[in-house]
């Protein structure tokens, strides 16, 4: 099956600074990717995604890149904001019967310094 | 919005006792997800449903069942609940093909 690895598992960074966040997949097969937010106490929201064919996404100060090659995809946050601080999650799926299941990465916990 | 309501903020079980966690979505989205969620160990998959009466196992589904019986309704049940059980459990619906909407999470611990 799929394996999804995510680092870095934290990130610390100043207010205004840009955070990458970095997942690796195993599956050639998968083609859909997103990326969720989870911030203390509730459940994980979808924040962008990205399909296997599109090299680049961008949703304002949020982009996700996408390496079928090498089968990695990123998340990019600039501009970060205290507001920013949560635990995002990766995940990768494919499509079986025209059905999606995820694997998600491990979570990256990022704190956005004042 | 899509919605997606689970029926417990916070619950406290006994060993042994059949628990019953409720998840409903209100925008007839096809799949229906159950996730457990530790710390260190990321989201982990028990069941899933991509029908009304259908269900597949997930990565861990020992300990646990689920039921569908109407499209918006999915169910999570266990048996006869045990420690190892305290967790997260999160649910979540999605259309297909597409990301997936999730509940605010219920806090399960079993004593």
């Amino acid at each position: 099956g799929e394996n999804v690895e995510q680092h870095p598992s934290t990130l610390s960074v100043q207010e205004g600074d840009s955070a990458v966040i970095k997942c690796t997949y195993s599956d050639s097969a998968s083609n859909y990717f997103p990326w969720y937010k989870q911030e203390l106490g509730k459940g994980p929201q979808l924040i962008i995604d990205i399909r296997s064919n599109v090299g680049e996404k961008k949703d304002q100060r949020i982009a996700v890149t996408l390496n079928k090659t090498a089968k990695h995809f990123s998340l990019h946050i600039t501009e970060t904001q205290p507001e920013d601080s949560a635990v995002y999650f990766c995940a990768a799926s494919g499509v079986l019967n025209n059905f999606n299941k995820f694997y998600f990465g491990s979570g990256t916990k990022l704190n956005v310094k004042p | 919005d899509v919605k997606v309501t689970q029926s417990s903020r916070y619950l406290v079980k006994r060993t042994g006792e059949k628990v019953f966690l409720e998840c409903v979505q209100d925008m007839d989205h096809e799949n229906m997800f159950w996730y457990r969620q530790d710390p260190g160990l990321g989201l982990r998959l028990i069941y899933f449903s991509y029908d009304v009466k259908m269900k597949e196992k997930g990565d861990i589904p020992e300990g646990y069942s689920v039921s569908r019986e109407k499209k918006e309704r999915f169910s999570l049940i266990l048996e006869s609940a045990s420690t190892n059980q305290t967790s997260m459990y999160l649910c979540a619906s999605s259309p297909r093909i597409a990301g997936s909407n999730f509940g605010p999470g219920t806090r399960l611990t079993v004593t």
